[in-house]
């Protein structure tokens, strides 16, 4: 089963900034587009964007343009989404997904997911 | 953007009992080129991320128990389970890839009754 591995919870004052990873095994980073979808508690599904990680090419939601930042380290096989000027909505779990291929796929492996809690 | 609505928003059902779900696009995620349906349905159960139950609309992932199936093309689409486990209790959503940006339904929530 392939393991997507998401770094720890955060708790983060309004305004602030989150980096969020997700490591991935050597041949998902190479063969697969990752997406990254949040879940506001008790809310459903919101896709943010994807990001190839060999070219490193990104497409955010609109909603998100602007103050979210998709990267990669192809050294450590790893993923990253960043948001910035967080506020209270932006509390939610966040999750990485693979693309079941070069991004024109479904997502068919999932993180474990990352809570972001953004509160003063 | 392709607006993806479920049906119902919550449903209650029988152990051994069939439940259906209901999902519906904006506009088509129908594929002309290969005749494939851009849809794909996942299960999420507490606490836990999302697994792939049922992509191209009607294609069961592997490992999948074939109570669950697929169906519908175009912009309707259906989830159905044919014996309600009590291990099915989750929140079931629909997705499109046919475009970016990829949207979910809002989810089902199924109980049982």
């Amino acid at each position: 089963q392939v393991q997507l591995v998401q770094s720890g919870a955060e708790v983060k004052k309004p305004g602030a900034s989150v980096k969020v990873s997700c490591k991935a095994p050597a041949d998902t980073f190479t063969r697969h587009y990752m997406h990254w979808v949040r879940q506001a508690p008790g809310q459903g599904l919101e896709w943010m964007g994807i990001i190839n990680p060999s070219g490193g090419s990104t497409t955010y939601a609109q909603k998100f343009q602007g103050r979210v930042t998709m990267t990669r380290d192809t050294s450590t096989n790893t993923v990253y989404m960043e948001m910035s000027s967080l506020r209270s909505e932006d509390t939610a779990v966040y999750y990485c997904a693979r693309d079941r291929g070069l991004g024109g796929g479904w997502l068919d492996r999932w993180g474990q997911g990352t809570l972001v809690t953004v509160s003063s | 953007d392709i607006v993806m609505t479920q049906s119902p928003d919550s449903l209650a059902v029988s152990l051994g009992e069939r439940a259906t779900i209901n999902c519906k696009s904006s506009q088509s995620v129908l594929n002309t080129s290969n005749n494939k349906n851009y849809l794909v349905w996942y299960q999420q159960k507490s606490g836990q991320p999302p697994n792939v139950l049922i992509y191209w609309a009607s294609t069961r992932e592997s490992g999948v128990p074939d109570r669950f199936s697929g169906s519908g093309s175009g912009t309707d689409f259906t989830l159905t389970i044919s014996s309600l486990q009590a291990e099915d209790v989750a929140v079931y959503y629909c997705q499109q890839y046919y475009s970016t940006p990829r949207t979910f339904g809002q989810g089902t929530k199924l109980e049982i009754k």
